[in-house]
């Protein structure tokens, strides 16, 4: 079995910051994904990679960045964060990349921007 | 336009009752449906998932009916128990690409 592991489990922000979420999986998966979840909502596609330093942009790209530096790490940035602003990350991988495959995903950075 | 719907944001049932949660889709080249199980505090796992050339799959108390022709599918959760209580979230995808498209998810109360 393997583990995904984000850090932090928790991030308060400041309006303006920027902000950076680290996403570890030791299960060799190729593709790497963020999600953000708000409350009531589905999981909504920030980026994707499907291979290191690969990127994709998701539904919901604007106002973050991304890095795939290796293999098994898969950074997220949010570049200014938002007032009044909270959700959680999350960050998922899979074996090959196709939509098929089962995602496995960590438990979650829980943003919140004072 | 949303891809997947989830028609109810809260379901309460009893203990040992049915829970029925309903998904519709609207892109007719999808077709691998998982729905998958999130707890309070944890990501979401994969729970069940079904092809569109079947039309039901069963894992234990957990049954998918899917309806092609329709473009809807549910899950059926047999004899409930307080333990499956959590959202539960309909997803869809298709074969060419790495997309996978997720409803907003229904949380499913199971009263003792």
């Amino acid at each position: 079995g393997g583990i995904i592991t984000q850090t932090p489990k928790f991030l308060i922000g400041q309006e303006g910051q920027k902000l950076t979420l680290k996403c570890q999986q030791n299960f060799n998966h190729d593709t790497m994904y963020w999600y953000r979840q708000d409350s009531g909502k589905g999981l909504r596609l920030i980026y994707y990679s499907i291979t290191e330093n690969d990127l994709q942009k998701g539904d919901l790209s604007e106002g973050y960045d991304a890095s795939r530096e290796k293999k098994s790490s898969f950074s997220l940035t949010v570049t200014s964060a938002q007032k009044n602003e909270m959700a959680v990350f999350l960050c998922a991988s899979s074996i090959v990349g196709g939509s098929n495959e089962r995602l496995f995903f960590g438990h979650g950075t829980k943003l919140s921007v004072l | 336009q949303q891809q997947v719907r989830q028609s109810s944001q809260s379901l309460t049932v009893w203990e040992g009752e049915t829970a029925i949660l309903n998904c519709s889709y609207e892109n007719s080249a999808f077709d691998y449906f998982p729905w998958y199980q999130q707890f309070p505090g944890e990501g979401p796992a994969l729970l069940i998932a079904i092809r569109s050339v079947s039309d039901k799959k069963e894992d234990g108390r957990f049954t998918i009916f899917f309806n092609k022709r329709e473009k809807n599918l549910s899950l059926h959760i047999k004899d409930s128990q307080p333990g499956d209580s959590a959202t539960y979230f309909c997803a869809a995808s298709e074969n060419s690409n790495n997309r996978i498209f997720f409803g907003d998810g229904t949380q499913l109360v199971v009263k003792p």
